[in-house]
């Protein structure tokens, strides 16, 4: 039983492409979360749902778009892909104030 | 902003030794949290322990335990009896108190972990 799910484990495009990321929590949480890790695995948050209203969003890009359909999803997707978006990135959930953040597996994403 | 701060880029131990790995951390918070999560070569990121600032008693989790020094801001991670299988990334975060939704982790830079045969 997966708790936080991510798809796709691995990505390779091209400098200039569109991607999307997507997210799934079976833990009934009501906040979902998107860190990036780089390539000195310094992890940064992203952005953060709470019942499907964005609560956090840290200075990213305009290319990076979240989009939550429901509070056990939060999809990521990204516009005219750059070099430097190359990173894994976690998605995450939790629960109430001061609990854990449950992570999924990470998504590489590399841009050529 | 809370910052957190791991000074030990690396550290290397023989197995069966007992390590401790440093943190130390900002912030005009009273009311926090603080997390060690281990990220191995799988890239999963798995909590390790998990500290409220309001307890004066250290958490343990089995071999792991921390010294917690809310005066001096401190938070290390002791291993004992370290096995093979704690080869990892270790990192410290922090999390404030807010009950209004999002927790947000900061975390630290990390401590690469490596337990040697």
């Amino acid at each position: 039983d997966t708790a936080v799910s991510q798809t796709p484990k691995y990505l390779v495009t091209q400098m200039g492409n569109d991607k999307s990321i997507k997210c799934e929590q079976n833990l009934g949480h009501d906040t979902m979360y998107w860190y990036k890790q780089d390539s000195k695995k310094f992890l940064k948050i992203m952005f953060s749902y709470n019942n499907k209203e964005l609560i956090i969003n840290e200075t990213v890009p305009n290319r990076f778009s979240p989009k939550s359909p429901d509070k056990a999803h939060l999809n990521l997707h990204i516009n005219s892909l750059e070099l430097g978006d190359s990173a894994v990135y976690f998605c995450a959930s939790s629960q109430v104030t001061g609990f854990p953040l449950h992570f999924g597996n990470g998504t590489r994403l590399t841009v050529t | 902003a809370q910052t957190v701060t791991q000074s030990q880029p690396e550290m290397s131990v023989q197995e069966a030794e007992t390590v401790t790995l440093s943190c130390t951390y900002d912030t005009s918070e009273n009311n926090y949290y603080l997390f060690w999560y281990k990220q191995p070569p799988s890239r999963q990121m798995i909590l390790v322990i998990r500290q409220e600032a309001y307890k004066q008693q250290n958490a343990t989790e089995n071999r792991f335990s921390v010294n917690f020094q809310k005066a001096a801001k401190s938070f290390s991670l002791k291993i004992s009896d370290s096995q093979l299988g704690d080869t990892a990334m270790y990192f410290c975060a922090f999390m404030k108190h807010d009950i209004e939704g999002a927790q947000k982790l900061v975390f630290g830079q990390g401590t690469r972990l490596t337990i040697n045969p």
